[in-house]
C-alpha cells in the first residue's frame, strides 16, 4: 500500500518564476493538505482540499494557489516566487477518522 | 488560537538512557486531537500517535509511550532505552476537529540527538 507520494524530490527555481508541485494521496484517503516548513521550524499550514474545493486555508498569499483532481490527487501552485519561498512543502492526506499522513516532501530552492 | 509549546529545543542523550519530550497546548475547543511526529534527517514526518481529548489513557507502544493531562494541557512523550535511530527532530501537533483530518498547529520541534 503505497503511502503520500509527491514529486518532484528538489527544485530549483528563479525568483518571479511559477512552480507546480503534486502530490498523490495515501490510498483511501480524500483529503489532501499542504503545509510550508521553513528551515528548522515546524510546518505550517497552507491549505486543504477535499472533494475538489479548497476547504481552509491558512495565512498565506493568493499567489499560493491549489486544485484537487476527481482521484485526490493535488497540485500546489506558487507564483511570482519570492527567495523567502524557499522551504519544503509538505503534503498530507487523509480521511475522517484518520490523522494526517505526509509524504517525503519538496524541498524548494528559490535563487 | 490554537498553540503547541515545545520548549526543549535541542536534547542530547546516550544511548539506553530515557527521555521525555514535552509538549504544551492551548486550545478553546472541547473537542480536539493530539499528535506527534517524528522527522528524521530524509525529511519525511513520520506520524506516531494520534489521540482524540476524549481519551486521556496513558497509551504504550513499545519503548515509545505517551502521557496526556488535560488538567495541564500536556501531551508528553517517553522514549525508554533511546536508540541512536531515535535521533531526529519530533514535533507535536494539535487539530481542532472531530474527525482529526482538519489543520495541523504544530510546535516549533524537539531536536533529540541519541549519542552512541
Amino acid at each position: 500500500d503505497a503511502g503520500v507520494t509527491q514529486s518532484p524530490t528538489h527544485l530549483i527555481k528563479t525568483r518571479g518564476q511559477q512552480v507546480t508541485l503534486r502530490c498523490s494521496p495515501k490510498s483511501g484517503h480524500d483529503t489532501v493538505s499542504w503545509y510550508q516548513q521553513a528551515l528548522g521550524q515546524g510546518p505550517q499550514f497552507i491549505f486543504q482540499y477535499y472533494e475538489e474545493e479548497e476547504r481552509q486555508r491558512g495565512n498565506f498569499p493568493d499567489r499560493f494557489s491549489g486544485h484537487q483532481f476527481p482521484n485526490y490527487s493535488s497540485e500546489l501552485n506558487v507564483n511570482a516566487l519570492l527567495l523567502g519561498d524557499s522551504a519544503l512543502y509538505l503534503c498530507a492526506s487523509s480521511a475522517q477518522g484518520t490523522g494526517p499522513h505526509f509524504g517525503n516532501g519538496t524541498r524548494l530552492t528559490v535563487t | 488560537a490554537q498553540k503547541v509549546t515545545q520548549a526543549q529545543t535541542e536534547i542530547s542523550v546516550v544511548e539506553k538512557e530515557d527521555v521525555t519530550l514535552d509538549c504544551v497546548y492551548e486550545t478553546r475547543d472541547t473537542t480536539y486531537y493530539l499528535f506527534w511526529y517524528k522527522q528524521p534527517p530524509s525529511g519525511e514526518l513520520v506520524f506516531l500517535i494520534r489521540r482524540n481529548s476524549f481519551d486521556e489513557q496513558n497509551e504504550i507502544s513499545g519503548r515509545y509511550s505517551w502521557n496526556f493531562q488535560k488538567s495541564t494541557s500536556s501531551f508528553n512523550f517517553t522514549i525508554t532505552a533511546s536508540q541512536v535511530v531515535d535521533s531526529a527532530v519530533y514535533f507535536c501537533a494539535l487539530s481542532e476537529s472531530q474527525g482529526g483530518s482538519e489543520k495541523l498547529v504544530f510546535g516549533k520541534g524537539t531536536k533529540l540527538t541519541v549519542n552512541p
